[in-house]
């Protein structure tokens, strides 16, 4: 089993739709969450951490849950500026692991 | 407040040859991470370093990848005897010194071709 699971994709959504990406992580002590958005060809991004109590920015809401060692992110009202592959990461002492992404493409 | 700079943006070589690649962290970041990317897969990590200390190399390969972060000047990832399947897109982060876990800057890579 990988240490970070994401939903494959890619997920094609028309503008102004609410799409949600899951992800599961295997190591119970992981201690740090996050969501990075990663650009065709670019480098990723810190899109958002992650909070055992929900956090919401914008457009924007991030879940965890520590006791199913799941991850979740909202997206609602999908702009086209959305697209991107959307990249799950936990961190636990001195590892960092990144999820392999699921790409989400928006369309006019 | 620079971000991450990592140089070059591309690199091509022929097989054989030895790659440098380079990474000055961001401004009063002393944790400096290196990823591979290859094309059309996720990051995969490959060495952790704080000055002059290699914390984890976990996902290094065994031959021919080395890296170090020295006292003075940038993080160097170094690859010798380069063979076509270490093309790949090479990312580097920092992060600030703390007890706690920081998000991750990146840099915007070094694309590495192996002719």
């Amino acid at each position: 089993r990988k240490e970070v699971e994401q939903d494959p994709g890619p997920f094609n959504v028309p503008e102004g739709a609410t799409v949600a990406f899951n992800c599961t992580y295997s190591n119970s002590a992981s201690q740090s969450f996050f969501w990075y958005r990663q650009d065709c060809r670019k480098e990723p991004k810190l899109l958002m951490s992650v909070y055992s109590s929900g956090n919401e920015d914008g457009r924007f809401t991030a879940q965890l849950n520590r006791a199913s060692q799941y991850i979740s992110l909202l997206i609602r009202d999908s702009k086209l500026s959305d697209s991107a592959t959307y990249l799950c990461v936990n961190t636990g002492g001195f590892k960092t692991i990144f999820g392999a992404g699921t790409r989400l493409f928006v369309k006019a | 407040n620079a971000g991450v700079m990592q140089n070059p943006r591309h690199l091509v070589r022929r097989r054989g040859q030895e790659a440098r690649l380079r990474c000055s962290p961001m401004k009063g970041h002393s944790h400096v991470y290196w990823y591979r990317q290859l094309p059309e897969e996720g990051l995969k990590f490959m060495v952790y370093l704080q000055k002059e200390n290699i914390i984890d190399e976990s996902g290094m390969p065994k031959e021919r990848f080395s890296a170090e972060f020295p006292k003075e000047g940038p993080s160097i990832l170094r690859i010798q005897q380069v063979v076509r399947g270490d093309s790949a897109a090479y990312f580097c982060a920092s992060s600030p010194p703390s007890g706690q876990v920081y998000e991750q800057f990146f840099g915007p890579g070094t694309r590495l071709t192996v002719l």
